[in-house]
């Protein structure tokens, strides 16, 4: 079956780094983007950007561009999402997340990774 | 890029009641909405795409409609495990934007 396994949980500090890690099974890794959507405590989901599995290509939302890189590698069926200069307003659970469509962009997903709270505070 | 707003932001029913959701987009999508539903310390799950096809799994006390600008969703009768948040999202293209959620509560 289908299944992406995250990192554990990270405590930072503000103006540190943090990556993430993603590790797919149960399908063929390189057929499906991935993307990552992070939530806020109490809060909506928002999505940061996509990476291609294949080609490594990757696509990041304006909010998190110069501060992120998503990256893949396809030996160990693993993506990672590591976030530059966090702050406070980076507290939040980030969550990898397979596009549904094999093969191209369709920006909805029917796996989720289990989810990796980041907690930043002084 | 495009808003997505639903109503209400949360609501309270009872077992067996018929419990629409609302979400309204800022432009046209067409029909590129999806549904996912999260319950408390889980993951989103998704319900429906495509506007109104089911997610393969997903009750068909479920169901969505809607094009354009307007959509929703409807559970037909509420069960005990549909206390959850329903989020809508915008796809097809960058960025994907979701609702602000829908939090479903039992009276």
């Amino acid at each position: 079956q289908v299944q992406l396994v995250q990192s554990g949980a990270e405590v930072k500090k503000p103006g540190a780094s943090v990556k993430v890690s993603c590790k797919a099974s149960g399908y063929t890794f390189t057929a499906y983007y991935i993307h990552w959507v992070r939530q806020a405590p109490g809060q909506g989901l928002e999505w940061m950007g996509w990476v291609n599995p294949n080609s490594g290509d990757t696509n990041y939302t304006q909010n998190f561009q110069g501060r992120v890189t998503m990256t893949r590698d396809s030996s160990i069926r693993t993506v990672s999402m590591e976030l530059n200069r966090l702050t406070s307003d980076d507290t939040a659970v980030y969550y990898c997340a397979r596009d549904r469509a094999r093969g191209q962009l369709a920006y909805y997903f029917d796996y989720w990774g289990q989810g990796a709270l980041v907690s930043v505070s002084s | 890029d495009i808003q997505m707003t639903q109503s209400p932001s949360s609501l309270s029913a009872s077992v067996g009641d018929r419990v629409t959701i609302t979400c309204r987009a800022s432009q046209d999508i067409g029909n590129y909405l999806a549904w996912y539903q999260q319950k408390p310390g889980k993951v989103p799950k998704l319900l429906i795409y495509g506007a109104f096809t089911l997610q393969s799994g997903v009750p068909s006390r479920f169901s969505g409609r809607g094009s354009g600008t307007e959509f929703t969703l409807t559970i037909s009768s509420l069960q005990p495990e549909d206390a959850a948040t329903y989020y809508c999202h915008k796809y097809k293209t960058a960025p994907p934007t979701f609702g602000q959620g829908t939090k479903v509560e039992f009276k």
